[in-house]
């Protein structure tokens, strides 16, 4: 049973490119939280996704960032424009249910990298 | 504003002695408070869950307390061995998704 996915591990843009992160979820589980991870600090919320919606967005920047969940496929969490202060390790994670008690599990991040 | 303090000096123990990490919380009133370990380059990974309701939670070397009078949790690692030297990190659930704490790195030494 594969864990969480991610790809790519590494991905490196020039600044005013596109950036897009893929996130395949563990074997059943349709809810997916991006997070973000500056150096030296903590995981911050970004966007919760369900397959076919956006459930809450409030952490994902008004601009530039976008995430979709398609029925098929993984979810996707795409940065246009990028700029230097968007380097950082994002990781996707994965529930089975959408209690407070669900375990999240998560991918091993892909570390983006702005030149 | 919400905030989660976890210290941010790294903590350097002998091999065998107990790692305490503590935890503070303002501004925060959690119905459960999980910890998660997070080695170089990877995500990470759940280890323990507690509820407000409990004081204390067990699981093999690893014990949390949580004190909501205090709004602190301590992170405790008994026996230390080099393979628990990582960062771990505290995270709070809110209505959707966690909120972490910036982790502390512990380095336990052989």
């Amino acid at each position: 049973n594969a864990g969480v996915m991610q790809n790519p591990r590494h991905l490196v843009r020039r600044r005013g490119q596109e950036a897009r992160l893929r996130c395949s979820p563990m074997k059943g589980h349709s809810h997916v939280y991006w997070y973000r991870q500056l150096p030296e600090e903590g995981l911050k919320f970004m966007v919760y996704l369900q397959k076919e919606n956006i459930i809450d967005e409030s952490g994902m920047p008004k601009e530039r960032f976008s995430a979709e969940f398609p029925k098929e496929g993984p979810s996707i969490l795409r940065i246009q424009q990028v700029v230097r202060g968007d380097s950082a390790a994002y990781f996707c994670a994965s529930t089975l249910g959408t209690g407070e008690t669900d375990t999240q599990y998560f991918g091993p991040g892909t570390r983006l990298t702005v030149l | 504003s919400q905030k989660i303090e976890q210290n941010s000096e790294a903590l350097n123990i002998q091999e065998g002695k107990t790692a305490t990490l503590t935890c503070n919380y303002t501004n925060y009133s959690p119905a459960y408070l999980q910890w998660y370990r997070q080695d170089p380059g990877r995500g990470p990974v759940f280890l323990l869950l507690i509820r407000e309701n409990e004081k204390e939670k067990r699981k093999e070397r690893l014990k949390v307390t949580f004190d909501t009078t205090l709004k602190q949790s301590l992170f405790h690692i008994t026996a230390s061995q080099p393979a628990d030297s990582a960062t771990y990190l505290c995270a709070l659930t809110g209505r959707r998704a966690l909120t972490f704490g910036s982790g502390t790195r512990l380095q336990v030494q052989p």
